[in-house]
């Protein structure tokens, strides 16, 4: 049974800080992993997809790596804004088709 | 439509009762997921569609809960006979199936209280 685990749960950072959150799953027969963002009350933000093929994958200030042998992610976060504030999610999808979620790590920047 | 949609966006029961949760994937998307997301928890796998079919509904909590999907588009959850603890968001997603890129993308959820 794939699990996936997101450390730390809670992170707490000054603006402009860059930072690193990360993720590891247990099976690594994975088709791809995404990261997500969701604010309070609200539904999930795709941030970046990464196939099982690839290493990494960038958007803007985000750039998410993938070791698939090693069934490890990190999401790196550049020159970190309040605005970033929010929980972020890994989920990765295998054979069963469905996404198998961690459970988050809560970011607070700070003005 | 431009995402996935969901409706309600908020849903207040009475305990006992039934209640039907609309979800609207986006346009030419064939696999659909639900998800329930309860206060503080991450978030738990219901069900999922390739086109009208389930293939994978091993999350449904009990028989009280089912969901269909009609012509490959819309879909709706259904919990019959409303229990305290189905209060949650419950959650949509869409994706390409077979694509190669199967990014899913959510909707803003419905949030369920059962009073």
């Amino acid at each position: 049974k794939q699990e996936v685990t997101q450390i730390p749960a809670a992170l707490s950072v000054p603006e402009g800080e860059n930072l690193v959150l990360n993720c590891s799953f247990t099976d690594s027969a994975i088709y791809n992993l995404q990261w997500f963002r969701q604010d309070p009350g609200k539904g999930l933000t795709s941030l970046l997809l990464i196939q099982s093929s690839q290493r990494e994958q960038t958007s803007g200030r985000l750039n998410a790596s993938l070791d698939k042998s090693s069934g490890r992610s990190t999401l790196y976060i550049a020159a970190s804004q309040p605005g970033d504030s929010a929980t972020y999610l890994c989920a990765v999808k295998g054979g069963s088709e469905k996404l198998v979620f961690g459970k988050g790590t809560k970011l607070t920047v700070n003005p | 439509g431009a995402g996935v949609s969901q409706s309600p966006s908020n849903k207040v029961t009475e305990k006992g009762k039934d209640v039907e949760l609309r979800c609207d994937p986006i346009s030419g998307h064939t696999a659909l997921y639900w998800y329930r997301q309860s206060l503080g928890q991450g978030l738990e796998f219901l069900i999922y569609f390739q086109g009208n079919s389930a293939p994978d509904k091993s999350g449904l909590p009990s028989d009280r809960f089912s969901a269909e999907r009609t012509g490959g588009s819309v879909s709706t959850l259904t919990i019959q006979r409303t229990q305290q603890e189905d209060s949650a968001v419950y959650l949509c997603a869409s994706s390409f199936y077979g694509t190669g890129n199967e990014e899913a993308f959510f909707g803003q959820g419905t949030r369920l209280t059962v009073v």
